[in-house]
């Protein structure tokens, strides 16, 4: 199985400002995900990072709110931009491995955010 | 279209009780399915899969889930519930291997001492 690390693991932020959130991977990965998980919610998917293209994006979310970077198997960052108090919550990164961990799905641990 | 329902998203059960968790899917083509869980304040940990084998799969921590495609159902079940076993606990389902996954609601499971 994968592991993934996310930092920073929480933060608390000013509105109007931007956070980046690094995603590792301790091995290549086929396809990385970032979701987004409000209190007491499900996980939402805000896009896939794809290897050295553009991100692809879920209705309802935007490259300019959320720039997403892949420029390697095994690395990813999500930048929520201009942050508002409704941007306030987890943020999780996934992967899907390779050969036999296609079908399975990783997460990293999550980044709380918390927007004031 | 894929998608995932989880009945009760609050389900309590007393300690040494039997766990039953209901998912139920739609989807196009055979599925994979999946129960996932998550502890307060961590990421979501993989419980158990299925990949079109057997139907009744078995996890990790005593969960185990059966596979039945008449009622497009995949319920976690776990014969005798823990104190740690209080988390939140989430279905998806897939259509195959590398692609997107789609998650039910979550469940909270309580354990009543």
């Amino acid at each position: 199985s994968a592991v993934i690390s996310q930092k920073p693991s929480r933060d608390i932020c000013q509105r109007g400002t931007s956070l980046t959130i690094q995603c590792q991977v301790d091995s290549q990965v086929t396809m990385m995900f970032w979701y987004r998980q409000q209190p007491g919610q499900s996980l939402t998917l805000i896009a896939t990072a794809n290897q050295g293209s553009e991100a692809t994006y879920e209705s309802g979310f935007v490259i300019d709110k959320f720039p997403i970077s892949r420029p390697n198997l095994t690395f990813s960052t999500l930048t929520v931009s201009n942050m508002s108090p409704e941007d306030s919550s987890i943020y999780l990164c996934s992967a899907i491995g390779w050969g036999t961990a296609t079908y399975e799905q990783y997460f990293g641990p999550g980044t709380r955010l918390t927007v004031t | 279209a894929q998608s995932v329902t989880q009945l009760g998203s609050h389900v309590s059960v007393s300690e040494g009780a039997l766990v039953l968790l209901r998912c139920n899917y739609s989807s196009s083509v055979p599925p994979y399915l999946f129960w996932y869980v998550q502890y307060p304040n961590q990421g979501l940990q993989l419980l158990l899969k299925y990949t079109s084998a057997a139907t009744l799969v078995k996890g990790i921590n005593g969960f185990e889930a059966e596979f039945k495609k008449s009622e497009t159902s995949f319920h976690l079940t776990k014969p005798s519930a823990h104190m740690s076993d209080a988390a939140e606990y989430f279905c998806a389902v897939s259509v195959g291997a590398g692609n997107q996954f789609y998650f039910g609601t979550g469940t909270s499971l309580t354990v009543i001492p």
